[in-house]
């Protein structure tokens, strides 16, 4: 049973434009979220994370938005520039637990 | 960047041997874990550990232990190598329950 859900195996948008990223989750335990980005043949990177108390959070051009209600969460990455070109894996953990629960990914490409 | 290193980075193994990665940490960090990167698959827990000497499973656990007998090293070992452990193997490290992990660059094993 997969409880965090990239629907969207990849991803391709033009340089400039918003990238959104979408990420859905079944557990309505889950009270933490984190997006992170992986270039081939690297480990995969954090990239930004929000809890539940809040529904957004942002670090520079990357926004993270949380929809508790549908327990959806998604990623803006406004401007998109080549060097985002990755894969984007969402996670989620619930408060106690050791352990993280990855998305399968998504794949972006940006293109110049 | 968070000191992680994973060792070897690159191994081809015949079915039936046995094979043991290494992951070795410089950030003290009390949690650490072992997943596996497969295409269509995202990211999979194997095992991890929650201190010296104590570590539990994940979700796709069969076939593989580990051992942690300090707290910088964390040992996966595959038993008897099947081709269906073909991957590439990432270990991670975080020193809070549930939030974001650290993760080393990765060990491509090939199973022939």
């Amino acid at each position: 049973d997969q409880q965090v859900k990239q629907n969207s195996p990849s991803l391709s948008v033009q340089e400039g434009r918003i990238s959104i990223l979408n990420c859905d989750y079944t557990n309505s335990m889950f009270d933490y979220f984190l997006w992170y980005k992986k270039y081939p043949a690297e480990g995969p990177t954090f990239l930004i994370s929000i809890s539940s108390i809040k529904d957004k959070n942002e670090d520079g051009r990357f926004t993270v938005f949380l929809n508790k209600s549908a327990k959806h969460l998604s990623l803006h990455i406004v401007p998109s520039q080549p060097g985002d070109s990755a894969v984007y894996f969402c996670a989620a953990s619930k408060g106690g637990s050791e352990k993280l629960v990855f998305g399968k990914g998504t794949k972006l490409t940006v293109n110049p | 960047d968070a000191g992680i290193t994973q060792s070897p980075r690159h191994k081809v193994t015949e079915t039936g041997t046995p094979v043991t990665l290494r992951c070795h940490q410089t950030e003290n960090h009390r949690y650490m874990y072992w997943y596996r990167q497969d295409p269509g698959h995202g990211l999979r827990l194997i095992h991890y550990s929650y201190g010296v000497k104590d570590t539990d499973k994940g979700e796709v656990s069969d076939g593989y232990s580990v051992s942690r007998s300090k707290t910088e090293d964390f040992l996966l070992t595959l038993e008897s190598a099947t081709s269906s452990q073909t991957s590439v193997y990432f270990c991670a490290i975080s020193d809070k329950q549930g939030y974001k992990q650290y993760f080393g660059p990765g060990t491509r094993l090939t199973v022939t």
